[in-house]
């Protein structure tokens, strides 16, 4: 089947304004996760959904950065007021819940370049 | 704060030689270990992935050494091939009964020279 999906591929903005960047994650697959990745650097958690529980936003670097999931399944990360340090690859990925179901499968990214 | 150290931050091997990625984490709280795999352009993909009560693993070509006591963990590339070349990440997740959070090392940016 299909894999995790990101829209849109690329994004330029302008400092300031909001963004909205967009996750379909695999079919069935009840976890949800977005990391960030800056050039040439590791991939920092940003927030992850499971199921119906609430989510983990311990990773979100500021009030800036929000994120929803509607119905169990698309995901929607905001960044409102751009700064330049937000300019980043935004990652997704999903996985199944549950020991021995836990790879993470990714989609190929949000570049996003703040001006 | 958990944290995964990975080294070295760049590697260049030489068509046929042996790649070594070490990380190391802080403290023993984790029970997963997965080694991801990105190629330019594209998210990291799973290679291989192993639990703290083995102490290796063996897939093809790609080996994961573990060892509890010195809280440390490689990935080992045999015969390495120029299709290789790539960014390797490390993680570790947090115990935790079922949730599924990754805590992601640096990465390493390995070229592979034919």
């Amino acid at each position: 089947g299909a894999g995790v999906s990101q829209s849109p591929s690329n994004k330029v903005t302008e400092k300031g304004k909001d963004v909205e960047l967009r996750c379909d994650p695999i079919s069935g697959h009840t976890a949800l996760y977005w990391y960030r990745q800056s050039l040439g650097q590791g991939l920092e958690f940003l927030i992850y959904f499971q199921g119906n529980s609430a989510p983990d936003k311990s990773g979100l670097p500021s009030d800036r950065f929000s994120a929803e999931r509607t119905g169990g399944s698309v995901s929607t990360l905001t960044i409102q007021r751009t700064q330049q340090e937000d300019s980043a690859v935004y990652l997704c990925a999903s996985s199944f819940p549950g020991p021995g179901r836990e790879t993470q499968y990714f989609g190929p990214g949000t570049r996003l370049l703040v001006l | 704060q958990q944290q995964v150290k990975q080294s070295p931050q760049s590697l260049i091997v030489q068509k046929g030689g042996i790649s070594i990625i070490n990380c190391a984490y802080e403290n023993t709280a984790f029970d997963y270990f997965p080694w991801y795999q990105q190629f330019p352009g594209k998210g990291p993909a799973l290679l291989i992935a192993i639990r703290p009560d083995v102490s290796e693993k063996k897939e093809g070509r790609f080996t994961i050494s573990f060892n509890k006591s010195a809280k440390q963990f490689s990935l080992h590339i045999m015969d390495s091939q120029p299709g290789d070349s790539a960014t390797y990440f490390c993680a570790a997740r947090p115990f935790s009964g079922g949730y599924n959070k990754l805590i992601f090392g640096a990465g390493t940016r390995l070229a592979v020279h034919p």
